[in-house]
């Protein structure tokens, strides 16, 4: 089975320019996750979908971050205009479902450097 | 408000050793999971055991086990006779029944086994 494919793997880019990540999550996962990890430290959540809905996105910066899922399979990440302070690197996560306690699958991820 | 621990930043030990690693909890949810992540350098993190709050009996998987106690808000990870490919960041998280399914990471404890 194919886990969480992420792309790019990494991104460079300057400031205030814009920049989107994607995600595939596994097959028939309909819950799916954005985390920011900054150098260092532990993964926080951005927002989280249940299907094609929004239903958690109160850490999601929205002056300048965007994130859609259409269909309900795959989404993307969007930033403009990049900062200084976004970089970082961007994780994926799905799960089966969104209740508590479910085992979410991690992407290798997006490693963005913004200069 | 859901926090998690891991005061430990960084560990060297010494092939063949035995190593514990700490997390510390902080919840008042009634019903909450506790969970372990692995990251190795290629950056996914890779899912490794969940405990629910209900469930404190300890769990042990080939090299690794697991000590939760609840009076003392802990979650220790062991590695026995621990081997170079152990060598990750290792990340405890805590998902509780008032927090949908969103994981809150401690800032994860850089494990390195030398040869």
């Amino acid at each position: 089975e194919a886990g969480v494919v992420q792309s790019p793997r990494y991104k460079i880019i300057e400031k205030k320019q814009p920049v989107a990540f994607w995600c595939n999550p596994i097959s028939g996962h309909n819950t799916l996750y954005w985390y920011r990890q900054n150098l260092g430290q532990g993964p926080e959540l951005l927002i989280r979908y249940e299907n094609e809905e929004a239903v958690d996105d109160s850490q999601l910066p929205k002056d300048r971050f965007s994130a859609e899922r259409l269909k309900g399979v795959d989404s993307t990440l969007k930033i403009q205009p990049a900062e200084l302070g976004d970089s970082a690197v961007y994780l994926c996560a799905s799960s089966s479902r969104g209740g508590v306690g479910t085992e979410a699958f991690f992407g290798q991820g997006t490693r963005l450097t913004v200069v | 408000a859901q926090k998690v621990t891991q005061a430990q930043t960084e560990i060297s030990v010494v092939e063949k050793e035995d190593v514990t690693l700490d997390c510390v909890y902080e919840t008042r949810d009634t019903t909450y999971y506790l969970f372990w992540y692995k990251q190795p350098p290629s950056g996914e993190l890779v899912f490794l055991i969940r405990r629910n709050s209900f469930d404190e009996q300890n769990e042990i998987s080939g090299r690794y086990s697991w000590n939760f106690q609840k009076s003392t808000s802990s979650f220790n990870f062991t590695i026995t006779a621990s081997q170079v490919v152990d060598s990750a960041v290792y990340f405890c998280a805590l998902s509780g029944n008032n927090a949908g399914n969103m994981l809150t990471f401690g800032g994860g404890t850089r494990l390195m086994v030398k040869p």
